[in-house]
């Protein structure tokens, strides 16, 4: 099984500042990673797939970078309303799939 | 508008059945993969079942050994997932999420969870 692991699991920052998100998988997934923005009682939202391609609809203040087992999340300049969990998930074993355990990024 | 609307869930005693279902709407929902995945209170997300978009290639996450079962009715719009000998680590928000090869298998569209709380 491929088991990812993000960090740090919780994050303060402050609007406007840039905070980075790491995953790293146990194997090599290539670029079959993808990052969901999840808010308190709602569903994830997908934010990046395959690495670094923004879903369409999402800021350009979210990218996403890596290959292989190191990924990043980025986010240039945070709005309110990026304040939310933050979730990585492979598909390189699809159709079995593997989350992170998250990443809360709070207001400082 | 693309639409994945759950119902089905609620509380059920240990050992119990229960049937979660999915409708699908604003999409030709034949055409795609789904998928359930689930969240316990105050935990990450866990993903749960695949199913291909004809509905013959099926995977479950090895944990559930063999509980759950996933479905769909192409002619419905419709995903199931049928969960028997409930435990109480089954409690959890449950999602029906879209995937596509489109984008790299990801989940692109989630409908809004159903609880599902297992206790006597």
């Amino acid at each position: 099984d491929i088991h990812m692991t993000q960090s740090p699991s919780f994050v303060s920052a402050s609007v406007g500042d840039k905070v980075t998100i790491s995953c790293r998988a146990s194997q090599r997934i290539g670029s079959w990673l993808a990052w969901y923005q999840q808010t308190p009682g709602k569903a994830p939202k997908l934010l990046i797939y395959a690495a670094s391609t923004l879903q369409t609809g999402v800021p350009s203040r979210f990218s996403g970078s890596g290959s292989g087992t190191d990924f990043t999340l980025n986010i240039s300049s945070l709005q309110p309303e990026d304040f939310a969990t933050y979730y990585c998930q492979q598909a390189n074993s699809f159709p079995v799939y593997t989350f992170g355990q998250g990443t809360k990024l709070e207001i400082k | 508008d693309v639409h994945l609307v759950e119902s089905g869930g609620g509380l059920v005693q240990p050992g119990g059945s229960l049937r979660l279902s999915c409708s699908a709407s604003g999409f030709i929902f034949k055409d795609f993969e789904m998928n359930w995945v689930r969240q316990a209170p105050g935990k990450g997300l866990e993903w749960v079942s695949y199913i291909s978009s004809d509905g013959k290639i099926i995977y479950n996450t090895d944990s559930l050994k063999g509980r759950f079962s996933v479905s769909r009715d192409n002619a419905k719009n419709s995903l199931f997932l049928q969960m028997n000998s409930l435990r109480a680590e089954d409690t959890a928000v449950y999602y029906c999420a879209r995937g596509s090869s489109t984008i790299r298998h990801a989940f692109d569209v989630w409908g809004q969870g159903t609880v599902v709380t297992v206790s006597s």
